[in-house]
């Protein structure tokens, strides 16, 4: 079976510094995607960034930035110049034969 | 499209009795997945559509639940005789896989919140 562990429940930052959330993984499997997803407070649950195991190049939406280490197991998340509005809790997920999250990271961006 | 959307956004409900609530997907979205999330988790995956076909179900879930997709638009998912433990933010999810769409990214709904007491 799948599993997603981020090793970090919490996390802040100071506005406009940058932060990495940690995210590895556990397959048996060669194609699959992994997402993080996104979470605020009392909010629905957003797509960050996506990024397909078969792609070497790493992913980027902006701001945000995967660091996707396929033998490692390991797809962690950048955020560039933290704004208030990125505190939120922040979901690693894979999607292989099946769909499983990680239990996510809290992250408060401070002014 | 205004995106996924679920009814009721909040159920209290007491132990014993059934619930049921609406997922309406992204217009034009063949896979529609249920979830269960509680406080301070991810989501945990219960089951999924492809159509009105259900391909998949956690051997998590209890069979006093229940879903369905009749006609491969929006879905239901009925707890019958709810307890404590059910007590959670469900989840549903829509997305389009097809022969040159392949990822599977999945659109969250804003959750319905059941309270069982």
């Amino acid at each position: 079976a799948q599993t997603v562990t981020q090793s970090q429940p919490e996390m802040s930052v100071q506005e406009a510094e940058t932060v990495t959330l940690s995210c590895t993984y556990d397959t048996s499997e060669s194609n699959y995607y992994l997402f993080w997803y996104k979470q605020p407070p009392s909010r629905q649950m957003i797509l960050v960034i996506r990024q397909e195991a078969y792609k070497q190049q790493n992913a980027t939406e902006n701001r945000f930035s995967v660091n996707f280490q396929k033998a490692a197991k390991s797809f962690s998340l950048k955020i560039s110049d933290s704004q208030l509005g990125d505190t939120a809790m922040y979901f690693c997920a894979f999607r292989g034969n099946d769909m499983r999250f990680g239990a996510g990271t809290r992250l408060t961006v401070k002014p | 499209d205004t995106g996924v959307s679920q009814n009721p956004r909040h159920k209290i409900t007491k132990r014993g009795q059934n619930v049921t609530f609406r997922c309406d997907p992204i217009s034009e979205h063949n896979r529609l997945y249920w979830y269960r999330q509680t406080l301070g988790q991810g989501p945990e995956f219960l089951t999924y559509f492809q159509n009105e076909a259900q391909l998949e179900k956690s051997r998590l879930l209890s069979d006093r639940f229940s879903a369905e997709r009749p006609k491969g638009s929006f879905s239901t998912l009925e707890i019958q005789r709810t307890e404590q433990g059910d007590s959670a933010m469900y989840l549903c999810a829509s997305s389009f896989l097809g022969l040159r769409i392949t990822s599977d990214t999945q659109y969250f709904g804003p959750g319905t919140r059941l309270t069982v007491l």
